[in-house]
């Protein structure tokens, strides 16, 4: 069974970056593709951006300019940056399986989510 | 950016009853339209993918329909453990785009 979780720091400062990670356990990364999503608390889905298992990525591009994500094979992992964040960037941010080269952007598995709080 | 407009907002059932979801896309998106649930504090859980083929271990009783703009999520008969939000999502156009959600609550 293929599970994902999600790690890193609940509260990041204005302004700073954020960065989650992504731990894959019960399968490679080295196939499908993999994406973050987030949730404000209260409102709807939206979609960060994928990495494919080639290392092609592509992020929405309402938040492209301040998001990376990348992957480490040899640890089972892939991450997500988001830098210069606001208030506005408050949000359970999930890490999900995004599906294959077939059926792609089908969220099959997900992380629990992790909520980030953009406060001083 | 494909826009989808669920509907209704919310909607109040009782168990054993039939739910009817609506999910209308601002163009079309053929039939790469898929469906999750939502419970509180949990992530979104896969019921149905590319308009009718229901995810792995979802019940008979989730079928979906449509193709084009329209698309209907159905819930046969009601268990007390589908009252929940569900989302429709487009994957025909970068990027992909969910609906707002429906909130479907017992009556």
């Amino acid at each position: 069974q293929v599970q994902l979780q999600e790690s890193g720091p609940g509260l990041v400062k204005p302004s700073e970056t954020l960065s989650l990670t992504c731990t894959v356990s019960g399968g490679s990364i080295s196939s499908y593709y993999w994406t973050w999503i987030r949730q404000p608390p209260g409102k709807g889905l939206e979609w960060i951006g994928y990495i494919h298992y080639t290392g092609t990525t592509n992020y929405n591009p309402s938040l492209k300019s301040r998001v990376t994500i990348s992957m480490n094979t040899s640890k089972n992992q892939f991450s997500l940056k988001m830098s210069s964040v606001t208030a506005a960037d408050t949000a359970v941010y999930y890490c999900a399986r995004a599906g294959n080269d077939t059926i792609y952007y089908v969220m099959e598995y997900w992380g629990q989510g992790i909520l980030v709080t953009v406060s001083s | 950016e494909v826009v989808l407009t669920q509907s209704p907002a919310t909607l109040s059932l009782s168990p054993g009853e039939r739910a009817t979801l609506s999910c209308r896309a601002s163009q079309s998106v053929s039939s790469l339209l898929v469906w999750y649930q939502q419970k509180p504090g949990q992530a979104p859980r896969l019921l149905i993918y590319d308009a009718s083929n229901r995810a792995t271990g979802i019940p008979a009783r989730f079928s979906g329909s449509g193709s084009g703009t329209d698309f209907t999520l159905t819930i046969s008969s009601l268990e007390p453990e589908d009252f929940a939000v569900y989302y429709c999502q487009q994957r025909t156009n970068w990027p992909p785009t969910f609906g707002q959600g429906t909130r479907l609550e017992i009556k």
